[in-house]
Protein backbone atom coordinates (compact mmCIF):
# COMPACT_ATOMS: atom_id res chain seq x y z
CA UNK A 1 0.00 0.00 0.00
CA UNK A 2 1.42 3.39 -1.20
CA UNK A 3 1.22 5.27 2.00
CA UNK A 4 2.81 8.25 3.83
CA UNK A 5 3.02 8.67 7.93
CA UNK A 6 4.12 12.27 9.31
CA UNK A 7 5.39 12.50 12.98
CA UNK A 8 6.94 15.06 14.79
CA UNK A 9 4.49 17.42 15.46
CA UNK A 10 3.52 19.00 18.80
CA UNK A 11 3.34 22.39 20.76
CA UNK A 12 6.60 24.34 20.96
CA UNK A 13 6.88 28.30 21.59
CA UNK A 14 7.32 31.25 19.75
CA UNK A 15 10.64 31.28 18.32
CA UNK A 16 11.20 27.64 18.69
CA UNK A 17 11.55 24.59 16.48
CA UNK A 18 10.65 21.58 15.60
CA UNK A 19 11.47 18.57 12.68
CA UNK A 20 8.90 17.15 11.23
CA UNK A 21 9.19 14.18 9.37
CA UNK A 22 7.29 11.88 6.48
CA UNK A 23 7.96 8.01 6.68
CA UNK A 24 7.14 6.91 2.71
CA UNK A 25 6.32 3.02 1.76
CA UNK A 26 4.56 1.36 -0.95
CA UNK A 27 6.64 3.25 -4.00
CA UNK A 28 9.65 4.22 -4.97
CA UNK A 29 10.58 7.09 -2.84
CA UNK A 30 13.74 8.19 -5.03
CA UNK A 31 11.62 8.60 -8.07
CA UNK A 32 9.09 11.42 -6.44
CA UNK A 33 9.11 15.11 -5.36
CA UNK A 34 8.25 15.55 -2.62
CA UNK A 35 6.29 18.83 -0.89
CA UNK A 36 5.08 19.71 2.57
CA UNK A 37 1.49 21.29 2.41
CA UNK A 38 -0.14 23.06 5.52
CA UNK A 39 -3.81 24.01 6.44
CA UNK A 40 -4.05 26.59 9.20
CA UNK A 41 -7.33 25.39 11.84
CA UNK A 42 -10.72 26.20 9.85
CA UNK A 43 -8.60 27.50 6.76
CA UNK A 44 -7.44 26.31 3.29
CA UNK A 45 -4.41 24.66 2.02
CA UNK A 46 -1.08 26.44 1.07
CA UNK A 47 1.61 25.06 -0.18
CA UNK A 48 4.88 25.21 1.70
CA UNK A 49 8.14 23.50 0.20
CA UNK A 50 9.01 21.15 -2.45
CA UNK A 51 11.95 19.09 -2.59
CA UNK A 52 13.13 17.23 -6.20
CA UNK A 53 13.91 13.48 -6.21
CA UNK A 54 17.74 14.03 -5.84
CA UNK A 55 17.41 16.71 -3.83
CA UNK A 56 18.59 19.12 -6.35
CA UNK A 57 16.07 21.56 -6.59
CA UNK A 58 14.42 22.77 -3.63
CA UNK A 59 11.89 25.98 -3.27
CA UNK A 60 10.11 27.35 -0.60
CA UNK A 61 6.78 29.44 -0.13
CA UNK A 62 7.93 33.63 0.65
CA UNK A 63 6.19 32.73 4.34
CA UNK A 64 8.47 30.33 5.17
CA UNK A 65 11.99 31.05 3.34
CA UNK A 66 14.62 31.53 5.82
CA UNK A 67 13.02 30.06 9.22
CA UNK A 68 12.45 26.23 7.27
CA UNK A 69 14.58 23.75 5.95
CA UNK A 70 13.79 21.13 3.60
CA UNK A 71 15.35 17.77 3.17
CA UNK A 72 14.96 14.39 2.07
CA UNK A 73 17.01 10.89 2.57
CA UNK A 74 16.27 8.60 -0.02
CA UNK A 75 17.89 5.51 1.39
CA UNK A 76 15.41 6.25 4.39
CA UNK A 77 12.16 6.62 2.52
CA UNK A 78 12.02 9.98 4.78
CA UNK A 79 11.20 13.71 4.36
CA UNK A 80 11.28 16.38 7.00
CA UNK A 81 10.76 19.89 7.52
CA UNK A 82 13.16 21.47 9.97
CA UNK A 83 11.19 24.59 11.43
CA UNK A 84 12.73 27.55 12.89
CA UNK A 85 11.65 30.74 14.41
CA UNK A 86 8.56 29.64 14.61
CA UNK A 87 5.44 32.09 14.77
CA UNK A 88 1.89 31.76 15.68
CA UNK A 89 0.92 31.97 12.31
CA UNK A 90 2.57 28.99 11.54
CA UNK A 91 0.11 26.99 13.73
CA UNK A 92 -1.55 24.60 11.41
CA UNK A 93 -1.50 20.63 10.10
CA UNK A 94 1.18 19.74 8.59
CA UNK A 95 1.13 17.58 5.52
CA UNK A 96 3.65 15.61 2.91
CA UNK A 97 2.11 15.21 -0.18
CA UNK A 98 3.71 13.21 -3.63
CA UNK A 99 3.94 15.16 -6.49
CA UNK A 100 2.87 13.57 -9.55
CA UNK A 101 6.03 12.24 -12.18
CA UNK A 102 3.82 13.66 -14.79
CA UNK A 103 1.46 16.76 -14.32
CA UNK A 104 4.21 18.16 -11.80
CA UNK A 105 2.89 20.15 -9.50
CA UNK A 106 -0.13 18.18 -8.32
CA UNK A 107 -0.27 16.00 -5.39
CA UNK A 108 -1.37 12.42 -5.41
CA UNK A 109 -0.35 10.88 -2.72
CA UNK A 110 -0.81 12.75 1.21
CA UNK A 111 -0.42 11.68 4.65
CA UNK A 112 -2.61 11.96 7.34
CA UNK A 113 -1.19 15.38 9.14
CA UNK A 114 0.93 16.16 12.18
CA UNK A 115 -0.47 19.45 13.96
CA UNK A 116 2.03 21.48 14.67
CA UNK A 117 1.03 24.70 17.58
CA UNK A 118 3.00 27.65 18.22
CA UNK A 119 2.08 29.35 21.60
CA UNK A 120 3.56 30.28 24.38
CA UNK B 1 0.71 35.22 -7.81
CA UNK B 2 -1.99 33.93 -9.19
CA UNK B 3 -5.33 33.95 -7.51
CA UNK B 4 -7.80 31.09 -7.25
CA UNK B 5 -11.54 32.01 -6.71
CA UNK B 6 -13.87 29.38 -6.09
CA UNK B 7 -17.72 29.93 -6.22
CA UNK B 8 -19.94 29.28 -4.36
CA UNK B 9 -18.31 29.35 -0.74
CA UNK B 10 -21.39 26.57 0.45
CA UNK B 11 -23.48 24.45 -1.96
CA UNK B 12 -26.45 22.71 -0.73
CA UNK B 13 -27.58 19.31 -2.54
CA UNK B 14 -29.61 16.64 -2.10
CA UNK B 15 -28.48 13.16 -2.31
CA UNK B 16 -28.52 12.25 -6.06
CA UNK B 17 -28.46 16.01 -7.50
CA UNK B 18 -25.77 17.29 -9.62
CA UNK B 19 -23.45 19.75 -7.99
CA UNK B 20 -21.51 22.15 -10.24
CA UNK B 21 -18.37 23.34 -8.81
CA UNK B 22 -16.54 26.40 -10.13
CA UNK B 23 -12.67 27.93 -9.71
CA UNK B 24 -11.51 30.77 -11.84
CA UNK B 25 -7.57 31.93 -11.99
CA UNK B 26 -6.82 35.59 -11.86
CA UNK B 27 -4.67 34.94 -14.81
CA UNK B 28 -4.25 31.82 -17.44
CA UNK B 29 -3.36 28.29 -16.70
CA UNK B 30 -3.63 26.18 -19.46
CA UNK B 31 -5.08 23.12 -18.12
CA UNK B 32 -2.65 22.84 -15.44
CA UNK B 33 -5.25 22.80 -12.32
CA UNK B 34 -6.19 20.16 -9.86
CA UNK B 35 -9.16 19.64 -8.24
CA UNK B 36 -9.09 17.75 -4.33
CA UNK B 37 -11.61 16.44 -1.90
CA UNK B 38 -11.34 17.00 1.65
CA UNK B 39 -13.17 15.34 4.46
CA UNK B 40 -13.19 16.51 8.09
CA UNK B 41 -10.33 15.44 10.07
CA UNK B 42 -8.93 13.89 6.83
CA UNK B 43 -6.25 14.64 4.32
CA UNK B 44 -7.20 16.16 0.62
CA UNK B 45 -7.57 13.42 -2.03
CA UNK B 46 -6.63 14.05 -5.47
CA UNK B 47 -9.74 13.68 -7.60
CA UNK B 48 -8.92 15.58 -11.42
CA UNK B 49 -5.84 16.56 -12.76
CA UNK B 50 -4.94 18.20 -15.72
CA UNK B 51 -8.60 19.83 -15.51
CA UNK B 52 -9.82 16.76 -16.89
CA UNK B 53 -8.33 13.70 -15.86
CA UNK B 54 -9.90 11.71 -13.25
CA UNK B 55 -6.87 10.37 -10.79
CA UNK B 56 -6.42 6.64 -10.05
CA UNK B 57 -9.61 5.14 -8.17
CA UNK B 58 -12.09 7.94 -8.74
CA UNK B 59 -15.35 7.26 -9.59
CA UNK B 60 -16.66 8.14 -12.80
CA UNK B 61 -19.60 10.66 -11.70
CA UNK B 62 -16.76 13.26 -10.72
CA UNK B 63 -16.02 15.00 -13.99
CA UNK B 64 -13.97 18.43 -14.57
CA UNK B 65 -13.80 20.40 -17.50
CA UNK B 66 -12.24 23.64 -18.77
CA UNK B 67 -8.94 25.41 -19.59
CA UNK B 68 -7.30 29.13 -19.18
CA UNK B 69 -9.31 30.70 -16.34
CA UNK B 70 -12.28 29.10 -15.82
CA UNK B 71 -13.07 25.47 -14.66
CA UNK B 72 -15.79 23.54 -13.51
CA UNK B 73 -16.21 20.43 -10.97
CA UNK B 74 -18.86 18.21 -11.72
CA UNK B 75 -20.42 15.43 -9.62
CA UNK B 76 -22.92 13.85 -11.16
CA UNK B 77 -25.45 12.07 -9.12
CA UNK B 78 -24.35 12.90 -4.80
CA UNK B 79 -23.60 10.17 -2.80
CA UNK B 80 -23.75 10.62 0.73
CA UNK B 81 -19.47 9.99 0.94
CA UNK B 82 -19.18 13.20 -1.67
CA UNK B 83 -20.41 15.35 0.81
CA UNK B 84 -16.90 17.32 1.91
CA UNK B 85 -14.88 20.39 0.59
CA UNK B 86 -13.48 20.34 -2.66
CA UNK B 87 -10.69 22.65 -3.21
CA UNK B 88 -8.80 23.67 -6.91
CA UNK B 89 -5.34 24.15 -7.36
CA UNK B 90 -3.16 25.49 -9.80
CA UNK B 91 0.55 24.73 -11.05
CA UNK B 92 0.91 26.35 -14.26
CA UNK B 93 3.74 28.32 -12.95
CA UNK B 94 5.47 24.96 -11.07
CA UNK B 95 7.94 25.07 -9.56
CA UNK B 96 7.91 26.66 -7.06
CA UNK B 97 4.14 26.17 -5.33
CA UNK B 98 0.85 26.74 -7.00
CA UNK B 99 -1.72 28.28 -5.23
CA UNK B 100 -4.97 26.83 -3.75
CA UNK B 101 -8.54 28.20 -4.15
CA UNK B 102 -10.52 28.74 -0.90
CA UNK B 103 -12.53 25.70 -0.60
CA UNK B 104 -16.19 24.99 -1.84
CA UNK B 105 -17.94 23.03 1.05
CA UNK B 106 -21.13 21.02 -0.57
CA UNK B 107 -23.51 20.17 2.41
CA UNK B 108 -26.59 18.17 2.13
CA UNK B 109 -29.50 20.26 1.80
Amino acid sequence: EVQLVESGGGLVKPGGSLRLSCAASGFTFSSYSMNWVRQAPGKGLEWVSSISSSSSYIYYADSVKGRFTISRDNAKNSLYLQMNSLRAEDTAVYYCARERIQQRGAFDIWGQGTMVTVSS
Amino acid sequence: EIVMTQSPATLSVSPGERATLSCRASQSVSSNLAWYQQKPGQAPRLLIYGASTRATGIPARFSGSGSGTEFTLTISSLQSEDFAVYYCQQYNNWPPGGTFGQGTKVEIK
